[in-house]
């Protein structure tokens, strides 16, 4: 089975500044997905940015980018330029690479992001 | 606009009751899955379901149960052995093939048992 652990349960960050969210997980499988869910007020689950294992380059969209650690199993998000739009909740979340394997999403436990005027 | 529609956005039940929660997709996607969410707590599977008239226990299944008799509609059931129930439910769907693909998200259901 696998875990996710977000070990920051809130942060908060000026307006323009950089924030970085981190995510360690645990997990046998060699092949697999990683994600970051965005989930604003209205509680709406957004898709921010997904790192596939296999590729060593880091994902970035805009504003996002990840690092990811392999062999530390470490995967954190970093938000530039803060915007006061940015203030949700983040999800850490992992799904095995399909292969009948369900497609299902394990989450961590999120951080609560705001930023600040 | 194809999507994901959850209904009722919020329900209240009376302890005792059995409640249902509708989850309707118009995107021919083939898994379906439901999701709870505890407060400041991440999405925990209940149910999933990859192909019509079958479905899966996910890690907290006991006091729920599902139907996939069609494959755009995933109806969750709250029965009333499921002992702490208010919570948000988020239903989610995705398209079969290999490869990656991306898992939709629903609205959401906000469920209050007085």
């Amino acid at each position: 089975a696998q875990t996710v652990t977000q070990s920051q349960p809130e942060m908060s960050v000026q307006e323009a500044e950089t924030v970085t969210l981190s995510c360690t997980y645990d997990t046998s499988e060699s092949n697999y997905y990683l994600f970051w869910y965005k989930q604003p007020p209205s509680r709406q689950m957004i898709l921010v940015i997904r790192q596939e294992a296999y590729k060593q380059q880091n994902a970035t969209e805009n504003r996002f980018s990840v690092n990811f650690q392999k062999a530390a199993k470490s995967f954190s998000l970093k938000i530039s330029d803060s915007q006061l739009g940015d203030t949700a909740m983040y999800f850490c979340a992992f799904m095995k690479r399909p292969d009948n394997a369900g497609n299902m999403l394990t989450f961590g436990g999120g951080t609560r992001l705001m930023v600040k005027p | 606009d194809g999507g994901i529609t959850q209904s009722p956005k919020y329900l209240f039940r009376k302890e005792g009751q059995n409640v249902t929660l509708s989850c309707e997709q118009n995107l021919n996607h083939d898994a379906m899955y439901w999701y709870r969410q505890d407060p400041g707590q991440g999405l925990r599977l209940i149910y999933y379901s990859q192909i019509v008239n079958d479905f899966q226990k996910g890690d907290i299944a006991e006091g729920y149960s599902v139907s996939r008799e069609k494959k755009e509609s995933f109806p969750l059931t709250v029965t009333s052995a499921q002992k702490n129930p208010t919570a948000f439910y988020l239903c989610a769907s995705i398209s079969g093939g290999a490869g990656y693909n991306e898992q939709f998200f629903g609205p959401g259901t906000r469920l209050t048992v007085l």
